[in-house]
């Protein structure tokens, strides 16, 4: 089966630009989990939702941050407009939903601004 | 609130050697425990769960133990190998109305050198 699957790996853009992040869900998972990682502040639950919904947006760091779920199997993050400060890498996981049930994590997008 | 605390790494040890790292955890109720492993540029996978007090996860020569009475989860493996390794999470699950949103802890470093 595959997992989930973002893109891109890697972006590198300056700062002021749009970014887009991808994400795709693993089929018949209907939690889906964006997260930041940094050296500095470690692992950060940015957001998730359930069944396409946003249930917990409280770790979005600024309005200049946006996730939506157009569909049951696909997410995407933008950062608009971008920051040095936003270089880190982003990960987005998925699970079913259920007691217990595991997040399974993408690779991640590691991402630098200029 | 409800947090995870893991030992600082990075631990650094020779293959064959014993394992040990520290979580304890601050919760209300009964929470569900976990531990990830994020291998180099991979995003963290699921290591073992626990989800009552005195339950035993384990995989792949990994162990640990949910202990109440100590609020702990410490991971453990007896030989260590070069592959092992990894950053290291400890995890917990305290609200499943709230879904599958995880607390994790800061992460732990290990390295085995051969």
């Amino acid at each position: 089966d595959a997992g989930v699957i973002q893109s891109p790996r890697h972006e590198v853009t300056e700062m002021g630009q749009e970014v887009t992040l991808r994400c795709k869900l693993i089929s018949g998972h209907n939690s889906l989990f964006w997260y930041r990682q940094t050296m500095m502040r470690g692992l950060e639950l940015l957001i998730y939702f359930n069944n396409n919904v946003p249930i917990d947006d409280s770790g979005m760091p600024e309005d200049r941050f946006s996730a939506k779920m157009p569909n049951a199997s696909f997410s995407t993050l933008k950062i608009q407009p971008s920051e040095p400060r936003d270089s880190a890498v982003y990960f987005c996981a998925s699970s079913r939903t259920g007691p217990d049930q595991p997040q399974h994590f993408g690779d991640g997008t590691r991402l630098s601004i200029l | 609130g409800n947090s995870v605390t893991q030992m600082e790494g990075p631990v650094t040890l020779s293959e064959e050697a014993f394992l040990t790292i520290n979580c304890t955890y601050t919760a209300t109720g009964y929470p569900s425990l976990f531990w990830y492993v994020q291998y180099p540029g991979e995003g963290l996978q699921l290591l073992l769960k626990a989800t009552k007090a005195d339950d035993k996860g384990s995989n792949k020569g990994f162990e640990a133990t949910y202990r109440k009475e100590t609020t702990s989860f410490h991971l453990e493996k007896g030989s260590v190998q070069v592959s092992d390794s990894a950053v290291y999470f400890c995890a917990l699950r305290w609200d499943k109305a709230a879904g599958n949103k995880l607390t994790f802890g800061g992460g732990t470093r290990v390295l085995v050198k051969p």
